[in-house]
């Protein structure tokens, strides 16, 4: 069975940093990418990142660029996603999709499946 | 940045009748290979999204047939031909042509 399975919630301070991981399993992991997608409390769907663990191509919106740094560790099948200098508007719910395009459309962006998220609150 | 806007917002619907979901976007997402690139999630109360449709109209593995997909450019639906009690939850609808994806602000949809 294909899944990610995402690292526990976090409480973090104003102006630290957190770090989320995704653990992929099921599938060859090298073969697809991994997107980063975010949502706050009561709010809607907004995209972060994306990483291909076998190229290495990756890519950050714009507005996090800077702040959002997203590894792999090829070993344990596992993506992360770093995001530093947090603020109250971070807390949110962070979840990890692999692109199901990858192998045989690449570039098409859907994703499928979604990690069940890791819910992010930065408060003093 | 492309803009996804979704309408309505909100959706009452009676099981077994048919529902619909717009979805207009600021560009058009009709790419040179001839796809539109335009995905529907639906995401069910304290779950993470699902991909319901990709391309616009290609059915997700596992989705029911009574879900699908239509339009091009800049016009999209999603009808869901009769509803039932576990589609409730909120559809978004997502462009993947260019970065940053972005989304619809979301259609609840509630029996």
């Amino acid at each position: 069975q294909e899944q990610l399975v995402q690292s526990g919630a976090e409480v973090k301070k104003p102006g630290a940093s957190v770090k989320v991981s995704c653990q992929a399993s099921g599938y060859n992991f090298m073969d697809y990418y991994i997107h980063w997608v975010r949502q706050a409390p009561g709010q809607g769907l907004e995209w972060v990142a994306f990483i291909s663990p076998k190229s290495g191509d990756a890519k950050t919106a714009q507005r996090f660029q800077g702040r959002v740094t997203v590894t792999w560790d090829i070993s344990i099948n596992t993506v992360y996603m770093e995001l530093s200098s947090l603020r109250s508007d971070d807390t949110a719910v962070y979840f990890c999709a692999r692109d199901e395009s990858s192998m045989l459309f690449p570039g098409g962006n859907w994703f499928a499946p979604w990690g069940q998220g890791t819910l992010v609150t930065v408060s003093s | 940045d492309i803009l996804m806007t979704q309408s309505p917002l909100s959706l009452p619907v009676t099981p077994g009748e048919p529902a619909s979901i717009s979805c207009r976007s600021s560009q058009s997402l009709l790419n040179s290979d001839g796809y539109n690139y335009l995905d529907w999630y639906l995401q069910k109360p304290g779950q993470p999204p699902q991909l319901l449709i990709y391309l616009a109209s290609s059915r997700a593995s596992g989705v029911p047939d009574r879900f699908s997909g239509s339009g091009s450019g800049t016009d999209f639906t999603l009808k869901i031909r009769r509803v039932e009690a576990e589609d409730v939850g909120v559809y978004y609808c997502m462009q993947g042509l260019q970065t940053p994806y972005t989304f619809g602000q979301g259609t609840k949809l509630k029996i």
